[in-house]
């Protein structure tokens, strides 16, 4: 069965420091992974996605991910926060072999950037 | 681009009352998503539509919940009778055919519904 674990509900950082937001999955196969994030009171907005290829992936307002296949990972950081990065952020994934377009999405990580 | 559209962005509605949410999705996208979002389930799949078809409706929580498209524009999410434990706010969003690749969902603003 294909899950994704974010492991942490809420993630302080200081502004100006790097930020790593985890994200682990579990599929069958290979996955496609995505990170979305959403502001108060809005919808989900992608910020990037791996497919293949190189495991370091950058996406949206200087975000990367970082995929790791053996540790089956695929961390979310940014070299240095912005109080205006405060969001809830969702992992999610999609197994490259079911014939499906559902992904599964985490529990979502509250991401608070301090002053 | 105006992006998904979904109405009403707000619907309180009594116990018992049908309910009717509203999306538009972006123009020639041809895959439509509902979601339900709550605190307690966190974001769930309800259903979706791959040119105007429903796909898969696992998710779509029991015979009070129907969602239809009868266009590539247009799609309603429907409740009757509407219960309190309904209450949630309910996202639509839509994506295009990626060959090669899976295809990016483009989320709406949502619609917060409660029921009393």
């Amino acid at each position: 069965a294909q899950s994704v674990a974010q492991p942490e509900d809420q993630v302080n950082v200081a502004e100006g420091n790097p930020l790593t937001v985890k994200c682990t999955y579990s599929v069958s196969g290979n996955p496609y992974l995505f990170w979305y994030v959403q502001y108060p009171n809005r919808g989900l907005q992608f910020l990037l996605k791996y497919i293949t290829g190189d495991n370091l992936v950058k996406g949206s307002y200087g975000f990367e991910a970082e995929f790791n296949k053996s540790q089956t990972s695929f961390h979310l950081k940014k070299p240095s926060a912005l109080v205006s990065d405060s969001a809830l952020y969702f992992c999610a994934v999609r197994d490259i072999r079911r014939n499906t377009d559902k992904l599964i999405f985490g529990t979502g990580t509250r991401l608070q950037v301090f002053p | 681009d105006a992006g998904v559209i979904q109405s009403p962005r707000h619907e309180v509605t009594e116990m018992g009352q049908e309910v009717t949410l509203r999306c538009k999705p972006i123009s020639g996208h041809d895959y439509l998503f509902w979601y339900r979002q709550t605190m307690m389930r966190g974001l769930e799949l309800l259903i979706y539509f791959n040119n105007n078809v429903p796909i898969d409706d696992s998710g779509m929580p029991e015979d009070r919940f129907s969602a239809k498209m009868p266009n590539a524009s247009f799609s309603t999410l429907k409740i009757q009778p509407s219960e309190p434990r309904d209450s949630a706010v309910y996202f639509c969003a839509s994506s295009f055919f990626l060959a090669g690749g899976p295809n990016t969902q483009y989320f709406g603003p949502g619609t917060r519904l409660t029921v009393l």
